[in-house]
């Protein structure tokens, strides 16, 4: 099992530019979730998931976009980079939360920078 | 909604001293999970809580959770280098969007 992957490791763009951050995982769980980490912070809730077809917004989703058109994968897309988007994302899945032991397994993280 | 507050932010000790982080939460938790991130690394599951008043050891961790399941603490005893991170709680309530505690950075010099 290769567990939860993320591309890329790092990104830089420009002001305005629009990207997708990937996430997969091969675990078949249903609960994945995007998380935000700037520097000396702790982790904040981009968008979760319990399912596919199923999004939520999390404590931070402005600027942000996801779907999830399958179990497995779980993209983010930042609409239009700015400067306070400079920072760590990390992806992460799960059981669904109260199923039991419903660990979060996270992926290496994108190390993301908005000139 | 439901808050969390962990205390300290940080906390710097010698090695070989004990340390505690506190996980408070304004609401009662179905259960709660803490997790390790070390220095450009990702979080890590360490464990998760369930029962009211239970305690749980790895090693020389040892995790509590409160009986009113409203709090938890982790203790470290005699901190080693190698538990240099930060240590994240993660309680577990009423919805599925689970928000992490601030989190405490653990430093020791050695």
């Amino acid at each position: 099992n290769a567990g939860v992957t993320q591309t890329p490791k790092f990104q830089v763009l420009k002001t305005g530019q629009s990207m997708t951050l990937q996430c997969a995982q091969d675990m078949n769980h249903e609960y994945m979730s995007w998380y935000r980490q700037d520097p000396g912070m702790g982790l904040r809730l981009i968008h979760y998931s319990v399912g596919a077809g199923i999004t939520d917004q999390g404590e931070v989703p402005n600027g942000y976009n996801v779907s999830r058109s399958t179990t497995e994968d779980f993209p983010l897309r930042l609409l239009s980079a700015a400067p306070s988007q400079t920072s760590v994302y990390f992806c992460a899945s799960s059981l669904i939360p109260g199923t039991g032991a419903y660990e979060q397994y996270f992926g290496p993280g994108t190390r993301l920078t908005v000139t | 909604g439901q808050q969390v507050m962990q205390i300290p932010q940080y906390q710097h000790v010698q090695e070989g001293e004990d340390f505690t982080t506190y996980c408070n939460s304004s609401t009662t938790l179905s259960n709660i999970q803490w997790y390790k991130q070390r220095p450009g690394g990702h979080p890590v599951f360490l464990i998760q809580l369930v029962k009211s008043g239970e305690v749980k050891k790895q090693k020389r961790l040892t995790f509590q959770f409160g009986e009113a399941k409203k709090n938890s603490s982790l203790h470290i005893t005699a901190t080693q280098t190698t538990d240099v991170g930060t240590y994240f709680c993660f309680p577990g309530g009423a919805t599925n969007k689970l928000i992490f505690g601030t989190g405490t950075l653990l430093a020791v010099q050695p």
